[in-house]
């Protein structure tokens, strides 16, 4: 079935620094991508999404590109502040569900220090 | 704009024990679904219901029931509560396309001891 892989974290990071979070996926066809992210004690909240191959999400100047070639959708922040800290989850929904039946992966925790 | 509310927030119970999680939604949404989330494991769905009148079993429905009360809610069912279903469970609302928005409540924290 249709399945979402990311990294492990803690992924621990100062203020400024650069953001990588590597997410991969397993799905036939073009199923559309999405990254949430939680803030302690609360629900997710969509951070951006794509829903065809080559397509840039972008929100808060958090970045991901759909790579359909490496079947990829990395999220990408230039520099980041200590209020990101939080769990980041990727996800995806197959396609012809007709409604939004997420997929999600494991989900990436980030911590920055000031 | 309240959004996706679940009540209550947090709850003991007892293996055995019977409870039902409540949600409901304002923004007029056709689809609404129950995840759980677990270390390690994500969020993963324990059932879904595409519009009003329907309801489906996701990933992981044993042990679960649901009801679609309404267009607004969506409630879900532990029968006989179990260490296995600790968890923290979040309801969530979407429209009826794929590419749209799904709104998640802010969790329910369920201890089974």
């Amino acid at each position: 079935g249709d399945s979402v892989t990311q990294m492990e974290g803690p992924v621990t990071l100062s203020e400024e620094a650069f953001l990588t979070i590597n997410c991969t996926y397993t799905a036939t066809g073009y199923p559309s991508l999405f990254w949430y992210v939680q803030y302690p004690g609360e629900g997710l909240q969509l951070l951006l999404k794509a829903t065809k191959a080559d397509d840039k999400g972008s929100n808060k100047g958090f970045e991901a590109t759909y790579r359909k070639e490496t079947t990829s959708f990395h999220l990408e922040k230039g520099s980041v502040q200590v209020s990101d800290s939080a769990v980041y989850f990727c996800a995806l929904t197959p396609v012809n569900t007709g409604f939004q039946k997420l997929v999600f992966g494991t989900g990436t925790r980030l911590l920055v220090s000031p | 704009n309240a959004g996706v509310t679940q009540t209550p927030k947090f709850q003991v119970l007892k293996t055995g024990q019977s409870m039902t999680l409540q949600c409901a939604q304002d923004m007029n949404h056709n689809s609404m679904y129950w995840y759980r989330q677990d270390p390690g494991m994500g969020l993963r769905l324990i059932y879904y219901s595409a519009s009003e009148g329907t309801t489906d079993k996701g990933e992981v429905p044993n042990g679960y029931n649901v009801s679609r009360l309404n267009k607004r809610e969506f409630s879900l069912r532990l029968e006989s509560a179990a260490p296995s279903q600790t968890s923290v469970y979040f309801c969530a609302s979407s429209g009826s396309t794929v590419n749209t928005e799904a709104f998640f409540g802010q969790g329910t924290r369920l201890t089974v001891v």
